[in-house]
């Protein structure tokens, strides 16, 4: 298991509704990507989250939104929810943040969306 | 823009038998490549990775991969399959500066006792 912790494990939300979800990075890990598995698919990137400041994100709306913080812990925020927003979200941290860098994958979020 | 195709949605292997899976990629610039597993309603795991160097990755769990340039595949390989190696496994490789990592749709790896 890495020392990534996502919080919570479930939810399950309706239409319209906000989401705020939570992540740990493994200690000494200073880079927080986001990343949304819907059923059957891989991963696909979100956001990436360096010294506090997004920098990369991947196709999603603004709708979709995040923070990290001094102590590198991570949210990720999603406003006016859509059914098609159902999916496990992944936490994964790195120890910084070029490419060629390791990405340990937290457990998820499995967000239900009704 | 960066892609990786994992052709075979299943992979059925015997116990004891050598087993791999494929993935080819298309990135622009150098290629960082990047195995990971995943078992039920579980995160991602890390195997190994390919940054530069020799061909053969050698990783977790006996598992190993061969990256071979000409053909753009990065293939993961183990020599005896065990039951326990049953999982989803994932090909990825890395985007430009943070963009990420670019997944396949990943491989359901079956052993068979």
């Amino acid at each position: 298991e890495t020392g990534v912790t996502q919080s919570p494990t479930h939810l399950i939300k309706t239409r319209g509704q906000q989401v705020t979800l939570r992540c740990s990075s493994q200690s000494g890990h200073n880079t927080v990507s986001w990343y949304q598995q819907a059923l059957g698919q891989g991963p696909q990137f979100i956001f990436q989250y360096y010294r506090e400041e997004e920098n990369g994100r991947g196709n999603f709306p603004p709708r979709f939104s995040g923070l990290q913080f001094p102590n590198y812990s991570s949210e990720l925020n999603v406003n006016a929810l859509e059914l098609d927003d159902s999916a496990l979200y992944l936490c994964a941290s790195s120890f910084w943040v070029g490419q060629s860098d390791t990405q340990y994958f937290g457990p998820g979020t499995r967000l239900t969306v009704l | 823009a960066q892609s990786v195709a994992q052709p075979e949605d299943q992979v059925n292997v015997a116990e004891g038998n050598p087993l791999t899976v494929k993935c080819t990629y298309s990135v622009s610039g150098n290629p960082y490549l990047f195995w990971y597993v995943q078992y039920p309603n579980r995160g991602l795991q890390f195997l190994l990775k390919y940054i530069t160097g020799d061909n053969l990755v050698k990783g977790s769990y006996g598992f190993e991969a061969e990256f071979n340039k000409s053909q753009t595949s990065f293939h993961l390989k183990k020599p005896s399959a065990l039951v326990s190696d049953s999982a989803l496994y994932f090909c990825a490789v890395a985007g430009r500066g943070a963009d990420g990592l670019t997944f396949g749709k990943g491989t359901h790896l079956i052993i068979q006792p």
